[in-house]
């Protein structure tokens, strides 16, 4: 079975441009969660949507934003890129909406976001 | 606010022996879960062990083990006989309670080296 899929694997954009992320969850799992991963620290919540609607916003300004569609995959959408912004951003999905039992987020490889 | 913190930023190891990873939780909610991933320099996260707040033993996955010391607020991880292919980042995380959409938060991770 396929895992969770994320594209572009890697991406080189200049400051002040926008990005759009995308990530297709396991086949069942209706729960997509984004993450920020800075290099050398641990993941940082971005969005978490379960059958379409925001579900959890972590501290991240207005100028990132997500969406989830009907068949459950999901764009993460960053306006105005910042040096900043340069990281890695993980998609994670589950069948579990909010945390439920022990039902673990699986990880896609990412996408590697560099801002020039 | 729920927090993770791991002390050890790097950590050294001997094939076949065990290494126990450190990992301490901050929260005042009764019902969480506390999770270990591994992250190769490739980037996916791998999810390895899952302990419940009301779980009474200790979880256990194969070479994986998690001793849970609820009073404490600890949950390390031990790896017996290590594998070369065990060298890669650890990361210990929280998952919060179900009502705040079943984010995860991490910790800084710890570095984990397998010595031939």
């Amino acid at each position: 079975d396929a895992g969770v899929t994320q594209s572009p694997t890697h991406l080189i954009k200049t400051r002040g441009q926008q990005v759009t992320l995308r990530c297709s969850p396991i086949s069942g799992h209706k729960s997509v969660s984004w993450y920020q991963q800075v290099l050398g620290q641990g993941p940082q919540f971005i969005f978490q949507y379960y059958e379409k609607e925001e579900r959890g916003r972590g501290n991240f300004p207005d100028r990132f934003s997500a969406r989830q569609f009907p068949n459950y995959s999901s764009e993460l959408n960053v306006n105005a890129l910042l040096l900043g912004d340069s990281a890695l951003y993980l998609c994670a999905s589950s069948t579990d909406d909010r945390g439920h039992g022990n039902q673990p987020q699986h990880f896609g490889d990412g996408t590697r976001l560099s801002i020039l | 606010a729920q927090k993770i913190t791991q002390t050890q930023p790097g950590m050294f190891v001997q094939e076949k022996e065990a290494v126990t990873l450190d990992c301490t939780y901050d929260t005042s909610d009764q019902s969480y879960g506390l999770f270990w991933y591994k992250q190769p320099s490739s980037g996916e996260m791998i999810f390895l062990i899952y302990q419940g707040s009301y779980d009474e033993q200790n979880a256990t996955e194969g070479r994986y083990s998690l001793n849970f010391q609820k009073a404490r607020k600890s949950a390390n991880l031990v790896i017996s006989a290590s594998q070369l292919g065990d060298s890669a980042m650890y990361f210990c995380a929280m998952r919060e309670a179900y009502n705040q959409g079943g984010k995860l938060i991490f910790g800084q991770g710890t570095e984990l080296s397998v010595k031939p």
